[in-house]
């Protein structure tokens, strides 16, 4: 696609419940990034993958958070057991990095999660 | 190390003004440093970027000022314009590891 895709791009759920969110990264770019953002504020790192590194998963708020990347392509950020502080906006984002320089970060729509 | 500080918090602007943001970091081996804009309920889009080695960039009505030393860059928006209205992020960012972004500032233009 043109763009990074982000899927539900609105996700009600019932504290308790999982959820799953999508993201379809830009074709070819190796890096895939996941941010959270709370209504009104800054931008959460979440989760960073890079090729076939293993994921920097240095910001991921509890063990209830995990992520994976399938095919170097497409990723799937997973709340357990959701919390009503889980509500937010997940942002994700891609971008083509190699030689050493650091590429342009482009974003998703995303996912406006609204946990009950 | 890590932290990347945004100044201010909120701006109210003129609508032909000069609008003014300044941004911090820390770790020297950030090697790229970019301004994203946020309109409400969409992602941030790129506005401008720039790299260490040179200290300005300017495109159309927005510049980046960047000052190594100091370990400091801003964004200026000239002519400011009510369509401008937006929250604009500063980021850092170096090779292969995450963006760091700072906590955002929320600009209005009047009219």
């Amino acid at each position: 696609g043109a763009g990074v895709s982000q899927s539900p791009s609105n996700k009600v759920t019932e504290k308790g419940k999982d959820v799953e969110l999508r993201c379809d990264p830009i074709s070819g770019h190796t890096a895939l990034y996941w941010y959270r953002q709370s209504l009104g504020q800054g931008l959460e790192f979440l989760i960073y993958f890079q090729g076939n590194s293993a994921p920097d998963k240095s910001g991921l708020p509890s063990d209830r958070f995990s992520a994976e990347r399938t095919g170097g392509s497409v990723s799937t950020l997973t709340i357990q057991r959701t919390q009503q502080e889980d509500s937010a906006v997940y942002l994700c984002a891609s971008s083509f990095a190699s030689g050493g320089i650091t590429g342009e970060l482009f974003f998703g729509e995303g996912s406006r999660l609204t946990v009950l | 190390q890590q932290q990347v500080k945004q100044s201010p918090q909120s701006l109210i602007v003129q609508k032909g003004g000069i609008s003014i943001i300044n941004c911090a970091y820390e770790n020297t081996a950030f090697d790229y440093f970019p301004w994203y804009q946020q309109f409400p309920g969409k992602g941030p889009a790129l506005l401008i970027a720039i790299r260490p080695d040179v200290s300005e960039k300017k495109e159309g009505r927005f510049t980046i000022s960047f000052n190594k030393s100091a370990k400091q860059f801003s964004l200026h928006i000239m002519d400011s314009q009510p369509g401008d209205s937006a929250t604009y992020f500063c980021a850092a960012a170096r090779y292969g590891q995450n963006f760091v972004f700072g906590p955002g500032t929320r600009l209005s233009v009047l009219p």
